[in-house]
């Protein structure tokens, strides 16, 4: 029973560098964001989707890429790190209910 | 513009007492809460809900109430355990809303022996 998986759980980046934080979920739920946590911030939206091939952007976007070619899978691309992001990246799915389930954070450190 | 404040990022709370963490918002076209809770170093897990046709949802030792007019909605844990220490999430979503949760910044509870 995973539920959501996050994979890697941690990672150092140098600005400029390029990387995927993955995001799998086994519950067959139509619906995945990414969330971004930081000290004093709470959880900010990044990116989200509804469904395969259909993304949308969330409260912060900027410098990230998602896509969602599979109901399972949901990527999220930083194309060109910055110290601005890093952050504890968390995935999360909900299927037919407003609950959303997480997995456990991708902690992400850019140098 | 915050639409959910936690105002209290921390509470200290004896075992066996009560916990109350509260929880104002500013967008009247809130429709559903919900209240996560995180442990360090782990992903936030769903603790209990309410609609906003409702002004009380009980889920044994947790109960959520909800005052419309004052925007205000409350977390009750009795009795507090010392494993409810952690930090506690409100978040909120609006009615046709699909993935936008707003979440607060949090209150850290912490439940001593």
């Amino acid at each position: 029973n995973a539920g959501v998986t996050q994979t890697p759980k941690f990672q150092v980046l140098k600005t400029g560098q390029s990387m995927t934080l993955q995001c799998a979920q086994d519950m067959n739920h139509e619906y995945m964001s990414w969330y971004r946590q930081d000290p004093g911030m709470g959880l900010r939206l990044i990116h989200y989707s509804v469904g395969a091939g259909i993304t949308d952007q969330g409260e912060v976007p900027n410098g990230y890429n998602v896509s969602r070619s599979t109901t399972e899978d949901f990527p999220l691309r930083l194309l060109s790190a910055a110290p601005s992001q890093t952050s504890v990246y968390f995935c999360a799915s909900r299927g037919s209910t407003a609950i959303q389930y997480f997995g456990a954070g991708t902690r992400l450190s850019v140098l | 513009d915050q639409q959910v404040k936690q105002n209290s990022p921390s509470l200290s709370v004896q075992e066996g007492r009560i916990s109350i963490l509260n929880c104002d918002y500013t967008n009247s076209m809130f429709d559903y809460f919900l209240w996560y809770k995180k442990y360090p170093a782990e992903g936030p897990t769903f603790l209990i809900s309410i609609s906003s046709i409702k002004d009380k949802n009980e889920d044994g030792r947790f109960t959520v109430f909800l005052n419309k007019s004052a925007k205000h909605l409350s977390l009750h844990i009795v009795p507090s355990q010392p494993g409810d220490s952690a930090v506690y999430f409100c978040a909120a979503k609006t009615q046709g809303g699909s993935e936008k949760l707003v979440f607060g910044k949090g209150t850290k509870l912490t439940v001593n022996p």
